[in-house]
C-alpha cells in the first residue's frame, strides 16, 4: 500500500507485481520529464523520459505515462524485482529553461 | 558515455572551515553545470546554475558568498562551501547538460556527502 506523513511516501508491493508511481507536476509550460531512481548515498539513475508531445513511452521493463490535462505523470514497472527497491523521483523541464524541478520523491519497497 | 564524477565522495569538515567539492564531465564537454542540494529524505534542490566562462546564476534563498562556484573549463566545476556550519551538512549533487541548443537532458554525478562538525 502506500502511505504518506513525515517521511517520503512509501509504495510497498510484493516482488512479481507491477508497481505503479505517480507524481504531480507543477508547471503547465513543462516540455520533457523524466524519472530517476535513486539508490541510498548515491546520485540520481536516469530510468526513462518523455517529451511533452507523447503521452507513453515505454522501455525495458518501465513506462512512463504523462497526462498534460491534469499535469500526472506515472512511472509502471513490471514484474517488480528487489533491486527496483530505491526512492523514485519525477523532474520536470519549463520550456525554454535548463533548470530541472524534481518531485518530493516516492520510496518503492519490494518485499519478498 | 556522458560519465559525471564528483570528488571527494564524502567529506567532514569543522565548523568555520571551506570545502571544495569538483564535478567533472569525463567524455563530453558541458557548457553547462547545475549543483543540487539533498537533506535527508528530502528532494533535490537547484541551487545554481554554472556556466562555462561566466558567473554562475543562484536560485533564490541560495547565498553566491556562501557557495562559490567556479567553471573554469568545459569539463570541471566547482562547489566551495566557505565558513562551513553544521546545517550545511548535505548530499551535494553536480549534473551536466549534454549538448548545446535545445538539449536539455542533464547527466548526473554520484553525490558528495558533506557533514560539518
Amino acid at each position: 500500500g502506500e502511505s504518506v506523513g513525515l517521511h517520503l511516501p512509501t509504495l510497498s508491493v510484493q516482488e512479481g507485481d507491477n508497481s505503479i508511481i505517480n507524481c504531480a507536476y507543477s508547471n503547465s509550460a513543462s516540455d520533457y520529464f523524466i524519472w530517476y531512481k535513486q539508490e541510498s548515498g548515491k546520485g540520481p539513475q536516469f530510468i526513462i523520459d518523455i517529451r511533452s508531445n507523447m503521452d507513453k513511452r515505454q522501455g525495458q521493463r518501465v513506462t512512463v505515462l504523462l497526462n498534460k490535462t491534469v499535469k500526472h505523470l506515472s512511472l509502471q514497472i513490471a514484474a517488480t524485482q528487489p533491486g527496483d527497491s530505491a526512492v523514485y523521483f519525477c523532474a520536470e523541464n519549463i520550456a525554454g529553461t535548463y533548470k530541472y524541478i524534481f518531485g518530493t520523491g516516492t520510496r518503492l519497497k519490494v518485499l519478498a | 558515455g556522458a560519465v559525471v564524477s564528483q570528488h571527494p565522495s564524502w567529506v567532514i569538515c569543522k565548523s568555520g572551515t571551506s570545502v571544495k567539492i569538483e564535478c567533472r564531465s569525463l567524455d563530453f564537454q558541458a557548457t553547462t553545470m547545475f549543483w543540487y542540494r539533498q537533506f535527508p529524505k528530502q528532494s533535490l534542490m537547484l541551487m545554481a546554475t554554472s556556466n562555462e566562462g561566466s558567473k554562475a546564476t543562484y536560485e533564490q534563498g541560495v547565498e553566491k558568498d556562501k557557495f562559490l562556484i567556479n567553471h573554469a573549463s568545459l569539463t570541471l566545476s566547482t562547489l566551495t562551501v566557505t565558513s562551513a556550519h553544521p546545517e550545511d551538512s548535505s548530499f551535494y549533487i553536480c549534473s551536466a547538460r549534454v549538448g548545446a541548443g535545445v538539449i536539455v537532458e542533464q547527466f548526473f554525478g554520484p553525490g558528495t556527502r558533506l557533514t560539518v562538525l
